[in-house]
């Protein structure tokens, strides 16, 4: 039983369009969502989060946006570039304070063309 | 400064034997974390440590799996009687204090044949 899901395994982007990655959730018990980036061969980079107690966080390029009563979250990077390349992860903290692992779902390949 | 180190980057081994999976985190962090990540996969909670203890255990796969750290620092992941499906990237993460932002090493891919 998935608690976190990212149910697009890739998505291909133009150069400088806006790239949209999904995440859906089902414990409504997280109250704090980070999303990771990931290049081959290297581990995850942690690029944005969110608290719960809000709907929206930007932070340059990248918004996340948090929609609680649907138990959605949304990762926005406008324009996309093509170092934007990589795999997202979405992630939870367990027991939604924080304290140990984070649940993370299986990721969404992006691939930005030229 | 430094980040977090793993080693070996890479591992082969047989199935049966025994493996060790060595962690540095980034200095001055109290919490450190392991993961995997099989095929496909997204990343599966192992195991964390608070300072050299390990209140969370919940997510070793079996009793073949066992970790510790030493002088709050260093840690290792040792896996027993390796089997096939063992085969996956191990990552360590460490974080400033429990709850705080998770900074993650390259990982260790282990292959178990």
């Amino acid at each position: 039983d998935q608690q976190v899901k990212q149910n697009s395994p890739s998505l291909s982007v133009q150069e400088g369009r806006i790239s949209i990655l999904n995440c859906d959730y089902t414990n409504s018990m997280f109250d704090y969502f980070l999303w990771y980036k990931k290049y081959p061969a290297e581990g995850p980079t942690f690029l944005i989060s969110i608290s719960s107690i809000k709907d929206k966080n930007e932070d340059g390029r990248f918004t996340v946006f948090l929609n609680k009563s649907a138990k959605h979250l949304s990762l926005h990077i406008v324009p996309s570039q093509p170092g934007d390349s990589a795999v997202y992860f979405c992630a939870a903290p367990d027991s939604g304070g924080g304290a140990d692992g984070l649940t993370f779902g299986k990721g969404t390949h992006l691939i930005i063309q030229p | 400064g430094a980040g977090v180190s793993q080693s070996p980057s890479n591992k082969v081994t047989e199935k049966g034997k025994d493996v060790e999976l060595r962690c540095d985190p980034i200095s001055g962090h109290t919490a450190l974390y392991w993961y995997r990540q099989s095929l496909g996969q997204g990343l599966e909670f192992l195991i964390y440590f608070q300072g050299n203890s390990a209140p969370d255990k919940s997510g070793l796969p079996s009793d073949r799996f066992s970790a510790e750290r030493t002088g709050g620092s260093v840690s290792t992941l040792t896996i027993q009687r390796t089997q096939q499906e063992d085969s996956a990237v191990y990552l360590c993460a460490s974080s400033v204090l429990r709850g705080e932002t998770q900074y993650f090493g390259p990982g260790t891919r282990l292959l178990v044949l």
